[in-house]
């Protein structure tokens, strides 16, 4: 059973769009949501990450929206740009437990 | 600051040997994940590693195994190698201390059994 759910599967957006991934979690023991971002060939490289005590955080370009009532969190990227094209992960884990539960991945494409 | 260290990057085995992967953390980091990627399963978590202790363990055969050294680095072992197991194989290193502390990917080591 697939514990975080992610979506869409892909994405292709136009250069400075604003491409929105989301991800929903049933485990209300969750506590740690972090998004990763991955490149052909590369390891996932940590992008952001929230708690369940804020609605939103920002760094950069990039967005969290958290909504603890409907167990769910998405992803923003304002701005985006052809360098943005990559996987995008979502994951949530759990105090105490440190692995991660990873969603399927969003292929993101930043059209120039 | 050096990143998370996986060696080799790539290997190439043939269906019933054994194979070692090594991960060396960031320098400072006691905590050491490994997760198995693959297109049809995604990420998947197998075990975590801190002060030499195995905390957590995933869902995999007793096939994968794996240890963790006094310096930190960690090795994980397949023994008796399928096809199924051709994967991105990625070690993630923490602070480990408590939960939700940044966790820190590797390049990974592409397994490919034939």
């Amino acid at each position: 059973q697939q514990q975080v759910k992610q979506s869409p599967q892909s994405l292709i957006v136009q250069k400075g769009g604003i491409p929105i991934i989301n991800c929903a979690y049933e485990n209300t023991a969750f506590d740690y949501f972090p998004w990763y971002q991955q490149f052909p060939g590369k390891g996932p490289a940590l992008l952001i990450a929230i708690r369940p005590d804020v609605s939103e955080k920002k760094e950069g370009r990039f967005t969290i929206s958290f909504n603890k009532s409907a167990k769910q969190f998405s992803l923003h990227i304002m701005d985006s740009q052809p360098g943005d094209s990559a996987t995008y992960f979502c994951a949530a884990s759990s105090t105490g437990a440190n692995n991660l539960f990873f969603g399927t991945g969003t292929r993101l494409t930043v059209i120039p | 600051k050096a990143g998370v260290t996986q060696t080799p990057r790539y290997l190439i085995k043939t269906r019933g040997q054994q194979v070692t992967l090594s991960c060396s953390p960031i320098s400072g980091h006691r905590s050491v994940s490994w997760y198995q990627q693959t297109p049809g399963q995604g990420l998947q978590f197998l075990f975590e590693y801190f002060s030499e202790t195995q905390r957590n363990k995933g869902n995999f055969p007793g096939r994968f195994s794996g240890r963790q050294f006094s310096n930190s680095r960690s090795e994980m072992n397949v023994s008796t190698l399928e096809l199924g197991d051709s994967a991105l194989y990625l070690c993630a290193s923490s602070l480990g201390q408590t939960l939700g502390t940044e966790a820190f990917f590797g390049q990974g080591t592409r397994l490919t059994v034939v």
